[in-house]
């Protein structure tokens, strides 16, 4: 069965750097592999997703997002922070079967501080 | 154009009363999930549907039924409220022909069980 981890529950980063959320999958095939965004009181909205090509996906907002497969990971990254990119973010697995079933992680809080 | 809405956006229940969340779209998917967001757990499937007439059970579809009786419509229902069932609630769509694309979700409804 496929699965997704999310190690930090949050990341805290100060406007203007870098940041990284992590996010490493599980799946017996070939992984489809997404990123959503949850800001407060609102549903998920999709960033960016890798299907195949390009191991560098670029997606909404600046966010882009690094596939390895050797590493088994799918770190989603922003080269400068924004104070309005603090949000709950999730990445996602699809399910290896004909029917689009999508596995979620638990969800890392950003936090950007000005 | 709407997308996907959700109705109602909040609810409180007594321990035993029954309810019936309901999901619309105007996009014209195939395929609606009922998902329920709970802290530190992600988002976990209840049921889903491939089409009108059909449903099918998710991870967690214990004290849920649905109905899809109508294409753009994915109606969730709770016969017999339990504390448990104290969550988020999200419905997403997702087209037939687009097996790589995302999904778009809902606003939610939040639902609380005394």
């Amino acid at each position: 069965a496929q699965s997704v981890a999310q190690p930090e529950d949050q990341v805290n980063v100060a406007e203007g750097n870098p940041l990284t959320v992590k996010c490493t999958y599980s799946v017996s095939g070939n992984p489809y592999l997404f990123w959503y965004v949850q800001y407060p009181n609102r549903g998920l909205q999709f960033l960016l997703k890798y299907i195949t090509g390009d191991n560098l996906v670029k997606g909404s907002y600046g966010f882009e997002a690094e596939f390895n497969k050797s590493q088994t990971s799918f770190h989603l990254k922003k080269p400068s922070a924004l104070v309005s990119d603090s949000a709950l973010y999730f990445c996602a697995v699809r399910d290896g079967t004909g029917f689009q079933k999508l596995v979620f992680g638990t969800g890392t809080r950003l936090l950007v501080s000005p | 154009n709407a997308g996907v809405t959700q109705t109602p956006k909040f609810r409180v229940l007594k321990t035993g009363q029954s309810m019936t969340l309901l999901c619309a779209q105007d996009m014209n998917h195939e395929y609606m999930y009922w998902y329920r967001q709970d802290p530190g757990m992600g988002l976990r499937l209840i049921h889903y549907s491939v089409g009108e007439g059909t449903t099918a059970k998710g991870e967690v579809p214990d004290g849920y039924n649905v109905s899809r009786l109508k294409k753009q419509n994915f109606l969730l229902g709770l016969e017999s409220a339990a504390p448990s069932q104290t969550s988020v609630y999200f419905c997403a769509t997702h087209p037939l022909a687009g097996l790589f694309d995302t999904q778009y979700f809902g606003p939610g409804t939040r639902l609380t069980v005394l």
